[in-house]
């Protein structure tokens, strides 16, 4: 299974870009990189997935280079009910698999 | 539709008793799995399951039993809680199969074994 890595924790102001990095070394090719987000008493939900160069949905961009080592998750122009944990997975699910890992994820905190 | 739910929402077991943690889901998935997760802590796959009458173990299956009668239910039961157990649960469910597939969380249940 592919393990990644992501800061424990971020800060930032209302209204900046929030680029959170997750690192993926050992992910396979058929791997696809899914981002959820969680608040408090809540299950996590669905970000934006991805499994090469630039994804763009409503709420978030994700960035994938070549190598598919890493990725970003570009929040734009964040507000308080961005404060939230998220989760960088890697893995897939199907043909009776089943190999989503989930990590300690990021807790970012915006600040007035 | 409801999407994915749990039942109870909270629940207080003493050390030893058995329960049931209940879990729905009306999207016609074939995926369904359970988790757990500690304080501070991600998301640990307890068991899941890829279709009806299918289920495997996940990363912390001990004390832990699940089965699949049908395509929308997914029990958890719990044989003789332990304080290790106290926890936050969430199942999930997702569509059958695909490399894309997007997990469906229900609110969870919080458990505290005494």
């Amino acid at each position: 299974l592919a393990k990644t890595t992501q800061p424990i924790s971020m800060d930032s102001y209302e209204g900046q870009e929030v680029n959170i990095t997750c690192s993926h070394n050992n992910i396979a090719t058929n791997d696809y990189i899914t981002w959820y987000q969680q608040f408090p008493s809540q299950g996590p939900r669905f970000i934006i997935q991805g499994y090469k160069t630039k994804v763009t949905n409503e709420v978030a961009s994700l960035f994938i280079p070549a190598d598919r080592k890493s990725s970003t998750l570009s929040l734009p122009r964040v507000s308080l009910s961005d404060t939230a944990v998220y989760y960088c997975l890697v893995g897939r699910s199907g043909a009776g698999s089943y190999q989503l890992t989930f990590g300690k994820g990021t807790k970012l905190s915006v600040i007035p | 539709n409801a999407g994915v739910t749990q039942t109870p929402k909270f629940q207080v077991l003493k050390t030893g008793q058995s329960m049931t943690l209940q879990c729905a889901q009306d999207m016609n998935h074939e995926y369904m799995s359970w988790y757990r997760q500690d304080p501070g802590m991600g998301l640990r796959l307890i068991h899941y399951s890829v279709g009806a009458g299918i289920t495997d173990q996940g990363e912390v299956p001990n004390g832990y039993n699940v089965s699949r009668s049908t395509t929308e239910d997914f029990p958890l039961r719990l044989l003789s809680a332990a304080p290790s157990q106290t926890s936050v649960y969430f199942c999930a469910s997702s569509f059958s199969g695909g490399d894309t597939d997007t997990q469906y969380f229900g609110p969870g249940t919080r458990l505290t074994v005494l």
